[in-house]
């Protein structure tokens, strides 16, 4: 069985970075890319970037280019997404996904002072 | 960046009854291998994304089949042949040929 499980809910002041993980189980973690998609709260689903762990290549979308950095470490399985300079719209629950099959629960993240 | 277009934004439905979505693309969908990389997700109140069906047209695993995708080029349908009461939440399409863009997604409610 597939699995992608997220770290906990974070709680950063507006400024910080956030780094969440997300660990694979049940399939060959450099076979497939790993998405991540943020989700404001009442809102609906916005792509945020990408990583290819074979390689460690990334593409980012052009909003959070600059403030973004997706990573992963094949030696246990798992995907980061930093997020930096967070500011009270980056108030989300941010999910990862393989291919869009496979997704995480889901963390949720508040910048808040 | 390709922008998808959902219309309706809305959507109410009797029990039993059909209900149609769609979703455009800015610009063609169809990637150099002759693939379409459009996929329609369900996500339910308080739950993550579940994809439905995916390259237009196929269902993924374990999906009804009361649930189709058709269209190609930049115009795309998701159809419901008859509303269950579990079909409520929210219905986002997503373009996979150029990075991923979603729709602005499509609440399904029962009347």
């Amino acid at each position: 069985e597939v699995q992608l499980v997220q770290s906990g809910a974070e709680v950063r002041q507006p400024g910080a970075t956030v780094k969440i993980s997300c660990k694979v189980s049940g399939y060959t973690f450099s076979d497939f890319y790993i998405h991540w998609v943020q989700q404001a709260p009442g809102k609906g689903l916005e792509w945020m970037g990408l990583i290819d762990p074979e390689d460690g290549g990334t593409i980012y979308a052009e909003k959070f280019q600059g403030r973004v950095t997706i990573s992963a470490d094949t030696s246990i399985d798992t995907a980061y997404m930093e997020l930096s300079s967070l500011r009270s719209e980056d108030t989300a629950v941010y999910y990862c996904s393989t291919g869009g099959l496979w997704w995480g629960q889901g963390t949720q993240v508040t910048a808040s002072s | 960046d390709v922008v998808m277009t959902q219309s309706p934004l809305s959507l109410t439905v009797s029990l039993g009854q059909p209900a149609s979505i769609s979703c455009r693309s800015s610009q063609s969908l169809v990637y150099s291998d002759g693939n379409t990389f459009l996929n329609w997700f369900q996500q339910r109140p308080g739950q993550s994304p579940r994809r439905l069906i995916y390259k237009v047209s196929n269902r993924d695993s374990g999906v009804p089949d009361r649930f189709s995708g058709s269209g190609s080029g930049t115009d795309f349908t998701l159809k419901i042949s008859r509303v269950e009461a579990e079909d409520v939440g929210v219905y986002y399409c997503m373009q996979g040929t150029h990075s991923w863009t979603f729709g602005q997604g499509t609440k399904v409610e029962i009347k």
